[in-house]
């Protein structure tokens, strides 16, 4: 099974600065059609998780353009160019590549 | 817009049964995969189970396979989660998600609280 290993698991931000989160998975997500089935999840406290970037570095529907994704092969990151109050909560990498899909840890964005 | 609603979660013993369900709107149901996800108190993410459009193929975490089984009623646009042989390490909030494609778990419902206590 591929392990996903996230960093780091807690990140206090001011508002307005950035956040960057790193995803590592034990094995390449490079999957036979080509592509890299890598998401970012969001979950608000008390809330469902809810998708943010798919493929890497797709943005899902509504999500605001301050949230990026980016890498390559086994190594990616979650960018929060200006973090806002409402962005604080849990924050997981996925890998749907190959099965069992499966989840980093989560990184708790926290407010100084 | 799109809407997951899970249902049929609450407290039971160890070795009993509970069937969850998810009743989808807003989309066309029998066009999606879906899987359930689950989150014990105060942890992580896990992946349980998926089942693809047609319901022919449905595939399970280690921890779970041979004593649950997801399930799909295309006419009632609902899916379900079998839960039998409960274990204390069981308890969780269960989730489904869509599989859409090429964008896994695009939409999440609220979730059910499962308890099991020995």
């Amino acid at each position: 099974d591929i392990v996903m290993t996230q960093t780091p698991l807690s990140s206090p931000v001011t508002l307005g600065q950035p956040a960057s989160i790193s995803c590592r998975s034990s094995q390449s997500l490079v999957h036979s059609d080509g592509d890299t089935y890598l998401s970012w999840l969001q979950q608000r406290p008390g809330q469902s998780p809810r998708l943010l970037i798919y493929k890497i570095s797709n943005r899902f529907s509504g999500v605001p353009d301050r949230f990026s994704g980016s890498g390559a092969g086994t190594d990616f990151t979650l960018k929060i160019s200006r973090v806002e109050a409402e962005d604080v909560g849990l924050y997981y990498c996925m890998q749907a590549t190959q099965f069992p899909p499966s989840f980093g840890q989560g990184t708790n964005l926290e407010i100084k | 817009q799109v809407q997951l609603v899970e249902s049929g979660g609450g407290v039971v013993q160890t070795g009993k049964s509970l069937r969850l369900s998810c009743a989808a709107s807003g989309f066309t149901f029998r066009s999606y995969g879906f899987h359930w996800v689950r989150q014990a108190p105060g942890k992580g993410l896990e992946w349980v189970a998926v089942i693809y459009y047609d319901g022919k193929n449905q595939y399970y975490a280690d921890s779970v396979k041979g004593r649950f089984t997801i399930s799909r009623d295309n006419s009632k646009n609902t899916l379900y989660l079998q839960m039998n042989s409960l274990r204390v390490e069981d308890t969780a909030i269960y989730y489904c998600a869509r599989d859409g494609v090429g964008i896994h778990l695009d939409s999440w419902g609220q979730g059910t609280l499962v308890s099991v206590s020995s």
